[in-house]
């Protein structure tokens, strides 16, 4: 299995709050990659990074802001969470673009 | 607009069964195709992937799958399942580059 870790993997917090997502890498991918996942959606984009302080949107974004300061460290962060960010977060890592993505274990989270 | 599609939300089939999973896919060139696994609770595994060459692509726990360039469609197959298929199974394809695209899945019951 790819070195691949989410935290935390299970979060619940309230309307309006702050979140941030940690998925950290040891296989030393050039790219990283944050979906949620959602019943009837199948998995969705919503940032990712081609290497240090490199990133770009994703389909899904609005509501979202990322950050890698290291490559092997990719955050992701709800700057005031919202009740339809409830969801489960991916982290996926892959050497090149159109290449395979491999998939952390995913953080679930609740916003009350 | 460029797209994946998987007709079937969840397929229900006796152990020992043949299985087939649909994919079809809307974009101008050939694309890379994905075919990745999801246990509850878990991130996803990649089953197969076609890049070029043979249409007909093997992959892991006896899964393979054809790509039909006529039909735009990367159908999943196994002759003979096993309890532990059930799961749900996304299609994907990097579209732009960087941005992977997945069906919104298939949910797979296996009936002892």
């Amino acid at each position: 299995d790819a070195g691949i870790t989410q935290s935390p993997r299970h979060k619940v917090t309230e309307t309006g709050t702050p979140v941030t997502l940690r998925c950290h890498q040891t296989e030393n991918h050039r790219y990283m990659y944050w979906y949620r996942q959602d019943p009837g959606h199948g998995l969705r984009l919503i940032h990712y990074s081609y290497g240090v302080k490199d990133t770009d949107k994703g389909e899904v974004s609005d509501g979202y802001s990322v950050s890698r300061s290291k490559t092997e460290d990719f955050l992701l962060t709800l700057e005031s969470a919202t009740s339809s960010q409830t969801s489960v977060y991916f982290c996926a890592i892959g050497r090149d673009t159109e290449e395979t993505q491999y998939f952390g274990p995913g953080t679930r989270l609740l916003v009350l | 607009a460029q797209s994946v599609t998987q007709p079937d939300i969840h397929i229900t089939v006796s152990e020992g069964a043949s299985l087939e999973l649909r994919c079809n896919y809307s974009y101008g060139a050939t694309p890379y195709l994905f075919w990745y696994v999801q246990s509850p609770g878990q991130g996803l595994q990649l089953l197969l992937k076609y890049f070029s060459g043979d249409t007909l692509v093997q992959g892991i726990k006896g899964f393979e799958a054809e790509f039909k360039r006529s039909q735009s469609s990367f159908n999943l197959r196994k002759p003979s399942v096993h309890w532990s298929d059930a799961a749900e199974y996304f299609c994907a394809v990097p579209l732009y580059g960087n941005q992977f695209y997945f069906g919104t899945g298939t949910s797979l019951t296996v009936i002892p």
